[in-house]
């Protein structure tokens, strides 16, 4: 079993619509970290969240870690093509460790 | 400021050849991590290195495989008598030194890709 579920697997959306992608533990996240992947590609670091509640944003894209810090969601607003990709979440799931364990990640694609 | 740089991009071995994979790490860090990406799978952590260090090896099958990072030069993931098991995307991540002990960002390199015929 994965031991971060990203929910959904795909998402096929309409240019211009707003989505949101989750990312759920079984256990307490200590680092929690949203990544975008073009198909044979390197990883584009996007955000990390650390404190239970917190938000960030840049440009059309934020991401929160829920209070009690076990999920995650990143959601885009008015969707471009150039959103489309895998976006995947990674998690830091030992306090003080550095490794990150990835969800399986969510294939993102925008139709014009 | 480059960011993470791997080498080469592209390796193609026979079976039985030595593999070696470099990673440069963005200037400042100090932390270098190998992630794997086996295909249809998601990415694995395999070992995570600071100067002249290995940290964490958790993640690195027992046997053919290692890593350093020396204290001039890149990082080199090496794996011996390479199987066709072992092609995959190999991706190396680095983050500055953390202070207070909490994780901090990583950044990760376009990776190489290895194919074994």
């Amino acid at each position: 079993s994965q031991e971060l579920e990203q929910s959904p697997q795909s998402l096929i959306v309409q240019e211009g619509k707003n989505l949101t992608i989750n990312c759920t533990s079984s256990k307490t996240l200590y680092g929690l970290y949203w990544y975008k992947q073009k198909y044979g590609e390197g990883l584009i670091f996007l955000m990390m969240l650390q404190k239970g509640g917190e938000e960030k944003s840049h440009e059309k894209i934020t991401a929160k870690l829920d209070e009690k810090k076990q999920q995650s969601s990143l959601h885009i607003t008015a969707s471009q093509p150039s959103h489309a990709g895998i976006y995947l979440c990674g998690a830091v799931r030992i306090q003080g460790a550095q490794k990150l364990v990835f969800g399986q990640g969510t294939r993102l694609t925008i139709n014009p | 400021n480059a960011g993470v740089m791997q080498n080469p991009r592209h390796l193609v071995r026979r079976r039985g050849q030595e593999a070696r994979l470099r990673c440069s790490p963005m200037k400042g860090h100090s932390h270098v991590y190998w992630y794997r990406q086996l295909p249809e799978e998601g990415l694995k952590f395999m070992v995570y290195l600071q100067k002249e260090n290995i940290i964490d090896e958790s993640g690195m099958p027992k046997e053919r495989f290692s890593a350093e990072f020396p204290k001039e030069g890149p990082s080199i993931l090496r794996i011996q008598q390479v199987v066709r098991g072992d092609s995959a995307a190999y991706f190396c991540a680095s983050s500055p030194l953390s202070s207070s002990g909490r994780a901090t960002e990583q950044y990760f390199g376009p990776g190489t890709r290895l194919t074994v015929t």
